[in-house]
């Protein structure tokens, strides 16, 4: 079965600073990876994906992540964090044999200081 | 991206009366949608996971009795959580999918059973 561990359940940056939110995948087959961002009560939206194209993967809002194979990580990195980038993040993994299911991390909150 | 709706976006309902939730795909036609439950500050978790016309397939110790799925067209799909009770106070988050191994999540329904 597939299944990804984000490291640090919470993670503090000051504004400007570079945002590093970890995730370790682990799967039998490669794997599609995808980071979702949620702001409180809301759903989720879509960062970035990795479905085994280009390994260095942008997203939105200035996100990008990298697929490291021999690392079996696809962290997520901002280089200058916003106020408005306080959030939750999920790393998920898609589980192709079974209907595309996706199963999530645990989740990161990011909280950004002045 | 693509939209997906769900309404209410809040209720409140009195213990043993049921429920109905509705996911809408605004822009596309969803070949699966899938049902999720949020625990406060807790990952996601799956219920089930519906085809347009099909019965839902739930997740190991999701009552299908309680949680019922219609997937009546591929815009539409509604939870009825029956004879609710507090601990069914939650989250509810819907996605659909194209058929490309990318979801896209409703904004979620905050269900509270008193």
């Amino acid at each position: 079965a597939q299944s990804v561990t984000q490291l640090g359940s919470h993670v503090s940056v000051s504004e400007g600073a570079l945002v590093l939110l970890r995730c370790n995948y682990s799967s039998s087959v490669p794997p599609y990876l995808f980071w979702y961002v949620q702001y409180p009560n809301q759903g989720l939206q879509l960062l970035l994906k990795y479905t085994s194209a280009a390994t260095l993967v942008k997203g939105i809002n200035g996100f990008e992540a990298e697929f490291k194979k021999s690392e079996t990580s696809f962290h997520l990195t901002k280089p200058s964090a916003h106020m408005s980038d306080a959030a939750e993040y999920f790393c998920a993994v898609i589980n192709t044999g079974t209907a595309s299911k996706l199963t999530f991390g645990t989740g990161t909150r990011l909280q950004v200081t002045l | 991206g693509a939209v997906v709706s769900q309404h209410p976006s809040r209720v409140i309902c009195k213990s043993g009366t049921s429920v109905k939730i509705e996911c809408r795909s605004l822009d596309f036609q969803a070949t699966t949608m899938f049902w999720y439950r949020q625990f406060p500050k807790q990952s996601l978790m799956l219920m089930a996971t519906s085809n347009e016309g099909s019965k839902a397939t739930y997740e190991q110790g999701v009552e299908k009795d309680k949680f019922l799925i219609n997937h009546a067209s591929l815009t539409l799909s509604t939870l009825t959580v029956t004879s609710a009770h507090p601990e069914d106070s939650s989250f509810y988050i819907c996605s659909g999918e194209t058929g490309t191994y990318e979801q896209y999540f409703g904004p979620g329904t905050r269900l509270t059973v008193t």
